[in-house]
Formats: structure tokens, C-alpha cells, sequence
């Protein structure tokens, strides 16, 4: 079956400090691959994606992941983190193959960074 | 910017009753999904339709059905509430061949069943 993991349901981090918050998935089909953030209270909003090209992706406030084929993975990441980027973030995949192709997210991870 | 806009932000309900969650979507999008959101169970689907009047089931349907009489909007019907649907429930929309690309939030509900 396919399935999206993401490796650690919270994150706790200073301010400042790098952050990873690590995704893998299970298949080794084509793939789409995306990040989305929720803010407390609100509804998902698109953090970055990767449909093809190059493997390293960013996003417009600093963060950043990179698409692994080999590993089956797509890690966020980000060398300084800010109070306001305390959220939960869902790794989502559509795995391309035939027919329509549903997103299928990750169990989300909790980031808290604190002062 | 593409708006989804749902008709509630917190429901409570008690059990049996019929529920309806309205999803409005302002940018022409052909398709449209519900969605749950449980702690440490991510997002998962309940019903999405890529036309009026056309519906597909997700990866839960059981307890649920959906209405699209309209392209801008999608509810979400809860035939008789139980306790297992408290819930945050989230509707997405996107364009067709949208299946590549990505899907548009509304804020969700989040639901309690008494």
C-alpha cells in the first residue's frame, strides 16, 4: 500500500537553531511531492512542492527540501527557525500511477520553537 | 488568491442528528474533497467529486455522503451523528489535472458530537 511517513510527531527547537523535519514514502513510482504548514486554527496552506526538475526546492520564508529518489524521501528543512514558524506540517504525496491519483498525507509534525 | 470558505468554524451537535458541512469555493475549480483531520492520524479522505454531481469515495466513507449541485459548492452530509465523527473537517478544491497539482484549504470545521 502507499503510505507517507513522517518520522517524529513533534519537534521541539530554540529559536534560531536548524530544523529537519523528515518525510519518506513507500513507493518507488513517480511521484509528486509537497509540504504543507497549518497555523493554529486555520487550514492548510502550501508550503512548497515538487513535481520535476531540480531536486531542491524552496519556499518563499526560508525553508527548503530536497527530493531523494533513492531514499524515498523529501525532508524539510531550515538553518534558523523564528517563534512564528511554530505550526504543524504535513508531508503529502500523490504517487502517480494511473487513473486519478489522490494526495495522501503524512500523520503531520508538530513544531514548537521556543524563545 | 483562490478562497475556500466553509460555513462554520465550530458545530456541536448531538448524536443522531443529521449534520451538513457547506464548502464554497470562488475559483471555478472542477474538483473538490472533504476531508478529516484526527491527532496523529494526518488528513484523510472522505469523498472528493471532479464535476456537478459527481462524487467518488474517498479512503472513509463509512457514516458520510456528499452533494455537489453546484461547481462552487460541496457538503459534506452526516446522515446521523455518532460520537467517532468529532472531528476537524477540512475541504480542498482544485482545477482538473489538478491531480499533479496542488489543493486549495478552506479554514475547517471542527466538529463535536455530544
Amino acid at each position: 500500500a502507499q503510505s507517507v511517513t513522517q518520522l517524529d510527531s513533534q519537534v521541539p527547537v530554540f529559536e534560531e537553531a536548524p530544523v529537519e523535519l523528515r518525510c519518506n514514502y513507500s513507493s518507488s513510482v513517480s511521484v509528486y511531492l509537497f509540504w504543507y504548514v497549518q497555523y493554529p486554527n486555520q487550514g492548510l496552506q502550501l508550503l512548497l512542492k515538487y513535481l520535476s526538475g531540480s531536486t531542491l526546492v524552496e519556499s518563499i520564508n526560508g525553508f527548503e527540501a530536497e527530493f531523494n529518489k533513492s531514499q524515498t524521501s523529501f525532508h524539510l528543512r531550515k538553518p534558523s527557525v523564528h517563534i512564528s514558524d511554530t505550526a504543524e506540517y504535513f508531508c503529502a504525496v500523490i504517487f502517480l500511477s494511473g487513473g486519478y491519483n489522490k494526495l495522501i498525507f503524512g500523520a503531520g509534525t508538530r513544531l514548537a520553537v521556543h524563545p | 488568491d483562490v478562497k475556500v470558505t466553509q460555513s462554520s468554524r465550530y458545530l456541536v451537535k448531538r448524536t443522531g442528528e443529521k449534520v451538513f458541512l457547506e464548502c464554497v469555493q470562488d475559483m471555478d475549480h472542477e474538483n473538490m474533497f472533504w476531508y478529516r483531520q484526527d491527532p496523529g492520524l494526518g488528513l484523510r479522505l472522505i469523498y472528493f467529486s471532479y464535476d456537478v454531481k459527481m462524487k467518488e469515495k474517498g479512503d472513509i466513507p463509512e457514516g458520510y455522503s456528499v452533494s455537489r449541485e453546484k461547481k462552487e459548492r460541496f457538503s459534506l452530509i452526516l446522515e446521523s451523528a455518532s460520537t467517532n465523527q468529532t472531528s476537524m473537517y477540512l475541504c480542498a478544491s482544485n482545477s482538473f489535472g489538478g491531480g499533479g497539482h496542488e489543493q486549495y484549504f478552506g479554514p475547517g470545521t471542527r466538529l463535536t458530537v455530544t
